[in-house]
């Protein structure tokens, strides 16, 4: 089955600079990439998403960037604020009947002031 | 728009004890469902999935079962709790598109 790695444990930035959390993924077949957020202690927030016909989409100042032949993909937070401290989650999945998502592991973000 | 409530919001139990969460979609009809386990500190991993009314599929086996009386309900049980099964469980919809969107879950610790 698919398996998501999560390179990044931890992400400790100041605010104003960019954060960027990598992600690779094993199943070729693989089609639709998430990013989640988790604040302590709460559910998952979607917060932006890449297909593969697509290498890149932005959403005001988070940017995902997909490399298909390396079977990677990232994002990148740019110009961070205190508010984008949380856990992100990268995901992968093949868009089968049973959008069955494969998360990696989480990064926590802290941006400090 | 659509809403999806979870309940109970936490629950702390016994080991050897029965468990019941339950799930409830609105605003869409003939969701997918889903229902995710998150151990603490750890990443999500999904449990089952539902397509339509009494069809649900299992993904992980953790001694936990699911159901799905209604379209928009989703529950998840088990006769006989394990202190393993400790952690956040996340009900999650889908509109049949790739999109899939989490409940609030519910915080369960089994003592």
């Amino acid at each position: 089955g698919e398996k998501v790695e999560q390179h990044e444990s931890t992400l400790s930035v100041r605010e104003g600079d960019s954060a960027v959390i990598n992600c690779t993924y094993t199943d070729t077949a693989s089609s639709y990439f998430p990013w989640y957020k988790q604040e302590a202690g709460k559910s998952l927030h979607f917060v932006i998403d890449i297909r593969s016909n697509v290498d890149r989409k932005q959403s005001q100042r988070l940017i995902v960037l997909l490399d298909k032949k390396a079977k990677r993909f990232s994002l990148h937070i740019t110009a961070t604020q205190p508010e984008d401290s949380a856990i992100y989650f990268c995901a992968a999945s093949m868009n089968s009947a049973g959008n069955k998502l494969t998360f990696g592991i989480g990064t926590r973000v802290l941006v400090r002031p | 728009a659509q809403t999806i409530h979870q309940w109970p919001v936490a629950e702390i139990k016994a080991v050897g004890s029965p468990l019941s969460l339950g799930c409830t979609i609105k605003g869409k009809s003939s969701p997918n469902l889903y229902w995710y386990w998150q151990a603490t500190g750890g990443t999500l991993q999904q449990l089952f999935y539902s397509i339509t009314v009494g069809q649900v599929e299992s993904v992980v086996q953790l001694n936990l079962s699911a159901s799905r009386p209604k379209d928009d309900q989703f529950i998840l049980s088990t006769e006989k709790l394990l202190l393993s099964h400790s952690g956040f469980y996340l009900c999650a919809w889908s509109g049949g598109g790739t999109e899939v969107f989490f409940g609030k879950g519910t915080r369960l610790t089994v003592v």
